[in-house]
């Protein structure tokens, strides 16, 4: 089945200590986006590509970066983790084809920070 | 900036009471999307809505689209327990194709 792949689902990693979660998608999708969900709270975009455009929210600490290698692979690097930085990541694709279309979200990977 | 409220936050139901859940923005949307997220998993599209005053249902969820586009319910009528998780609302971010989501309500459904 076409689908989102992300990992690891857990992670864990020392305060400081740079740390890559990865996602792969099987839906040759166009667009993909990284998002960090906290404890009860909205998913918050961080970035995403189009293709290969990379795209940074306003919002979203230098500390983050990402990187899309091929159509099918997308990286998040977290440079320098801190406990704030304790979170569900997740990876969503869209195609990229229409202004409102759906996005597909894969299984996500916890993040913790010791 | 973009603004979307939900509300209520959280929602307890005796299984086979109603849900409601409300979305509401400053602006005016083009469209809305509502997804499902259950306890541990990721979010889950579920519809998207264009038109205004556009009414859609899948079984027992109906979603509607406000006549002035500025706000959009999710209704699901006889929960179960299956119907548990936190439902987001989610609209283009202004200017952008992005998703901007909202606050979400979580629903709990006691057997």
């Amino acid at each position: 089945d076409a689908m989102v792949i992300q990992n690891p689902r857990y992670q864990v990693t020392q305060f400081g200590k740079p740390v890559t979660l990865s996602c792969s998608q099987t839906l040759n999708h166009n667009v993909m986006y990284w998002y960090q969900q906290k404890s009860s709270q909205a998913p918050k975009l961080l970035f995403h590509y189009y293709d290969k455009d990379f795209n940074n929210e306003a919002d979203t600490p230098d500390n983050f970066q990402s990187r899309r290698p091929n159509t099918s692979f997308c990286f998040l690097d977290i440079r320098s983790p801190g406990l704030g930085d304790a979170a569900m990541y997740l990876c969503a694709t869209s195609s990229g084809q229409g202004a409102s279309e759906t996005q597909y979200f894969g299984p996500g990977t916890r993040l913790l920070v010791l | 900036g973009q603004q979307v409220m939900q509300i209520p936050q959280y929602q307890h139901v005796q299984e086979g009471e109603d849900f409601t859940t409300y979305c509401n923005s400053s602006t005016t949307l083009s469209n809305i999307q509502w997804y499902k997220q259950r306890p541990g998993g990721h979010p889950v599209f579920l519809i998207q809505l264009v038109k205004s005053g556009e009414v859609k249902k899948q079984k027992r969820l109906t979603f509607q689209f406000g006549e002035a586009k500025k706000n959009s319910s999710l209704h699901i009528t006889a929960t179960q327990t299956t119907d548990v998780g936190t439902y987001f609302c989610a609209v283009l971010k202004t200017g952008a194709n992005n998703l901007f989501f909202g606050t979400g309500t979580r629903l709990t459904v006691i057997p």
